[in-house]
């Protein structure tokens, strides 16, 4: 069956401007996670979904990233006023949502963002 | 807050041998432990995890162990083949939480 999918595989932009990336979780899955992974480093949370609500966003880095979820399936992290220092691979992962807590994640492959 | 590092940022393997990959923890009341696999240019792929309450868990051709005494988690792939090389993360959760903390990776390059 089809994975995680997001769009776009890359994105460049310039500095200040807005951005948006999707996330299409694999049918099903009612949580969903936003992870960003610079050049080197392991991803690090930003926000999780359970169903339509942010469930955790204490990974935020500040108030221009913001992420919805408005149906319960895809997703949106929006950053606004983007700085150079914003650029990285952002990871989007889906998962059962079982209670335990210990259901697998399974990642898309990402978006590179770059801003110039 | 939590914070989980690796040992080694690389390792070299010859091939057919076993690779073992190291990982530490700082918070005790993590209780779940998630090795991952990343190739380039893709998203983490997961390879197998444990719960705080095991200390050994095994796969195919992998093998998970836990110490939480010294808060030491190590993956061990036994006949270590080229398409193993890739980048390993150690990820932890605590509490039955979903949040995710990811160590910063052992790349593992494997000889022919």
């Amino acid at each position: 069956g089809a994975g995680v999918s997001q769009t776009p595989s890359n994105k460049v932009t310039e500095k200040g401007k807005y951005v948006e990336l999707r996330c299409d979780p694999i049918s099903g899955h009612t949580a969903l996670y936003w992870y960003r992974q610079s050049l080197g480093q392991g991803p690090e949370f930003l926000i999780y979904f359970q169903g339509t609500g942010a469930a955790d966003d204490s990974g935020l880095p500040n108030d221009r990233f913001f992420a919805v979820r408005p149906e319960g399936s895809v997703s949106t992290l929006k950053i606004q006023r983007t700085e150079r220092g914003d650029s990285a691979m952002y990871l989007c992962a889906s998962s059962l949502g079982g209670l335990a807590g210990t259901d697998t994640q399974y990642f898309g492959p990402g978006t590179r963002l770059t801003v110039l | 807050g939590e914070s989980v590092g690796l040992h080694l940022p690389t390792l070299s393997v010859q091939e057919g041998d076993n690779s073992i990959i190291n990982c530490a923890y700082s918070n005790s009341a993590s209780d779940y432990f998630i090795w991952y696999k990343q190739e380039s240019g893709k998203g983490p792929q997961f390879i197998i995890d444990i719960r705080s309450n095991m200390d050994k868990r095994q796969g195919q051709r992998v093998t998970v162990l836990l110490n939480k005494t010294v808060k030491h988690l190590s993956l061990q792939i036994a006949a270590t083949q080229p398409g193993d090389s890739a980048v390993y993360f150690c990820a932890v959760r605590r509490g039955g939480g979903f949040k995710t903390i990811f160590g910063a990776g052992t790349r593992l390059f494997v000889k022919a």
